[in-house]
């Protein structure tokens, strides 16, 4: 299958400040881009949906202000997640799909934030 | 939305084949059945997906019912590292994007 990166894996902050998440489609163009949130025990839930060159889509009760979503490219999207808190801390996975809509969704490794 | 209903979780032995059930009676004709899962603190792994056919691949094969409301994965020759988080996801679409909202999936476990 395609391989989806992310980068870092893991990051631990002090409350307060902003943290960048990178994902990165490696072998195939990424026309539309996914972040999911997920608490310990829990399933994923996702946060927005994003298209490259527009603006994020979010879900209902997901901050557009807080988590700031740029898909600049067909092979990179970031999550920034600013003036973060404890409360934010989880693990976000990106998620990546090529240009058709039937094409399969792949997902990246996750990155575990930790804030203070 | 089609929703999908999993049982919590199931065991199985290692060697024999993992039959993972998911029921999705409100299914749509041109909504996809699609299977991933999660290993603890990993990012979920596709595994197989279909729409009306039976499918196989080289991790699992994938009944689909002929009402099309419930299918079943199959892990041929189940192993300890096929232990995970299944998630039976149907694929919705909104405002042209095609998303997958999971639910809560069945918590499989190999036993030696």
């Amino acid at each position: 299958g395609a391989v989806v990166s992310q980068h870092p894996s893991w990051v631990i902050c002090k409350s307060g400040t902003s943290v960048k998440i990178e994902c990165r489609s490696l072998d195939f163009q990424a026309t539309t881009m996914f972040w999911y949130r997920q608490f310990p025990k829990q399933s994923l839930m996702l946060m927005a949906t994003s298209n490259e060159g527009s603006k994020a889509t979010y879900e209902q009760g997901v901050e557009k202000d807080k988590f700031l979503i740029n898909h600049a490219s067909l092979t990179l999207s970031t999550l920034t997640v600013t003036s973060a808190h404890p409360e934010d801390s989880s693990f976000y996975i990106c998620s990546a799909r090529g240009q058709r809509g039937t094409d399969t969704q792949y997902f990246g490794p996750g990155t575990r934030l930790t804030v203070l | 939305d089609a929703k999908t209903t999993q049982p919590t979780s199931m065991d199985c032995a290692e060697g024999r084949a993992a039959n993972l059930p998911c029921n999705h009676s409100t299914i749509s004709g041109n909504e996809y059945v699609y299977w991933y899962r999660q290993i603890h603190s990993q990012g979920p792994q596709y595994i197989i997906h279909g729409l009306k056919n039976n499918e196989t691949n080289e991790m699992a094969s994938l009944i689909i019912t002929e009402d099309r409301k419930s299918s079943t994965l199959i892990l041929p020759h189940a192993t300890l590292r096929d232990t995970a988080v299944y998630y039976c996801i149907v694929r919705v679409a909104n405002q042209g994007a095609q998303k997958l909202v999971f639910g809560q999936g069945t918590r499989l476990t190999i036993n030696p």
